[in-house]
């Protein structure tokens, strides 16, 4: 059985820094893209970031490019988000998925999802 | 970005009823491979996404067949052949030919009646 298992959130002052965990299992990790999703208290699904299966390709929105960083570890079938200058709207509940996606194709969307981890920015 | 708009964004049903929820992109969703990467997640109250459609009409595994895809080109529609009590929740399209990013609709509130 799939599943994917976040930890690390909490709650942070703005422009404080947080890393997220997610640890998978019952699947090859190493064999998958991986993405962060996250959603806002009451809103919709924002993706925010996927990483390749090696780690070396990463993309970003633009909304977190520079601040946030995606990155794997293999050997440890993790997966991270290192979150710096953290902002009050950066406020969510983030996602671990498995994205199916391939160069050469598109994303036939995320077909496993971890129970999400709770990001609050706040003074 | 492709943006994706859904309607209606709040859909209220009478239970063994059908209903429908449409989608639209502000680019054509067909990749150069051929295949349209338009996809569409259910989100009970409480819970994390689950995808139900992948590739405008694919059922995921244990997906109910109550549970139809369809379009192309930029229109979409998710629709319920009759709506069950546990089909509640929100609705999401989202699409994967156009990256990064990945965009979802706002999403559709579905309850029963």
């Amino acid at each position: 059985e799939v599943q994917l298992v976040e930890s690390g959130g909490g709650l942070v002052q703005p422009g404080g820094s947080l890393r997220l965990s997610c640890v998978a299992s019952g699947f090859t990790f190493s064999s998958y893209w991986m993405s962060w999703v996250r959603q806002a208290p009451g809103k919709g699904l924002e993706w925010v970031a996927n990483i390749k299966q090696d780690g070396f390709d990463k993309y970003y929105v633009d909304s977190v490019k520079g601040r946030f960083t995606i990155s794997r570890d293999n050997t440890k079938d993790s997966l991270y988000l290192q979150m710096n200058s953290l902002r009050a709207e950066d406020t969510a509940v983030y996602f671990c998925a498995r994205d199916p996606f391939y160069y050469g194709a598109g994303s036939s969307g995320f077909d496993h999802w971890g129970q999400g981890t709770l990001v609050t920015v706040s003074s | 970005d492709v943006v994706m708009t859904q309607s209606p964004l709040s859909l209220p049903v009478t239970l063994g009823q059908p209903a429908s929820i449409s989608c639209r992109s502000s680019l054509g969703l067909v990749h150069s491979d051929g295949n349209t990467y338009l996809n569409w997640f259910q989100q009970r109250p409480g819970q994390s996404p689950r995808r139900l459609i992948y590739k405008v009409s694919n059922r995921d595994s244990g997906v109910p067949d109550r549970f139809s895809g369809s379009g192309s080109g930029t229109d979409f529609t998710l629709k319920i052949s009759r709506v069950a009590a546990e089909d509640v929740g929100v609705y999401y399209c989202m699409q994967g030919t156009h990256w990064p990013p990945y965009t979802f609709g706002q999403g559709t509130k579905l309850e029963i009646k």
